[in-house]
């Protein structure tokens, strides 16, 4: 499979517990992306990496959450002290940087918070 | 005042009808634009690029207004399958990250 694969596809975790998403990119995209997404709205921007420099947090970002992608291949995403309101599916999208080129979204990790 | 902005619909149209979306951005230096496609549960899926000069890919039209600031995405014969969600995304600059719209959503019925 050369797309973007995020893992788990599906978490549950109690409130207050730590959890950490991956994602693998499509091997030649250099700048990857990670988004929120509740239901009814559109994703909404987290970060984004090109290679393994962070360029850019969300000022909507709790300092609960934070990112790493340490060799500018593979990312990953970790919320800790989960609250309630976290649930929502998040999406990490891929992309060769420069104009113009396609954005390529794993199909998601769902995050519940009970 | 949201970055990129649409309306959220729902869009009601049968089967066979045009349907026109429209898509304002804020930021004047947004350089590239996109259409993308959601599905429900599903991730989103490029529908296609907007080119300044305006670009069709078979039913769907897509054009640029930088002067007003909206891109739109224009649906001809519009079929069943149509019925998801549109996102119109926007980019600043090769440097810069991609923002989406929340999304217009499109019910095609029978």
């Amino acid at each position: 499979d050369t797309g973007v694969s995020q893992d788990p596809r599906h978490k549950i975790t109690k409130r207050g517990q730590n959890v950490t998403f991956r994602c693998d990119p499509i091997s030649e995209h250099n700048r990857l992306y990670w988004y929120r997404q509740t239901l009814g709205q559109g994703p909404e921007f987290l970060t984004y990496f090109q290679n393994e420099a962070q360029l850019e947090k969300s000022r909507l970002l709790s300092d609960r959450f934070s990112a790493e992608r340490p060799k500018g291949s593979f990312s990953t995403l970790e919320i800790q002290r989960t609250e309630q309101g976290d649930s929502a599916m998040y999406l990490c999208a891929t992309q060769v940087r420069g104009q113009n080129t396609e954005a390529f979204f794993g199909q998601g990790t769902r995050l519940t918070v009970v | 005042r949201k970055e990129v902005e649409q309306d959220p619909g729902p869009f009601n149209v049968p089967e066979g009808a045009t349907v026109a979306f429209n898509c304002t951005y804020s930021n004047s230096a947004s350089q590239s634009f996109f259409w993308y496609r959601q599905d429900c549960r599903k991730e989103p899926k490029l529908l296609m690029s907007v080119y300044s000069s305006g670009n069709e890919d078979g039913r769907f039209t897509a054009q640029l207004n930088r002067a007003s600031q909206y891109i739109s995405l224009l649906i001809r014969d519009s079929k069943l399958s149509d019925s998801a969600t549109y996102l119109c995304v926007c980019g600043y600059s090769s440097a810069s990250k991609i923002i989406f719209g929340s999304g217009t959503r499109l019910s095609i019925r029978p």
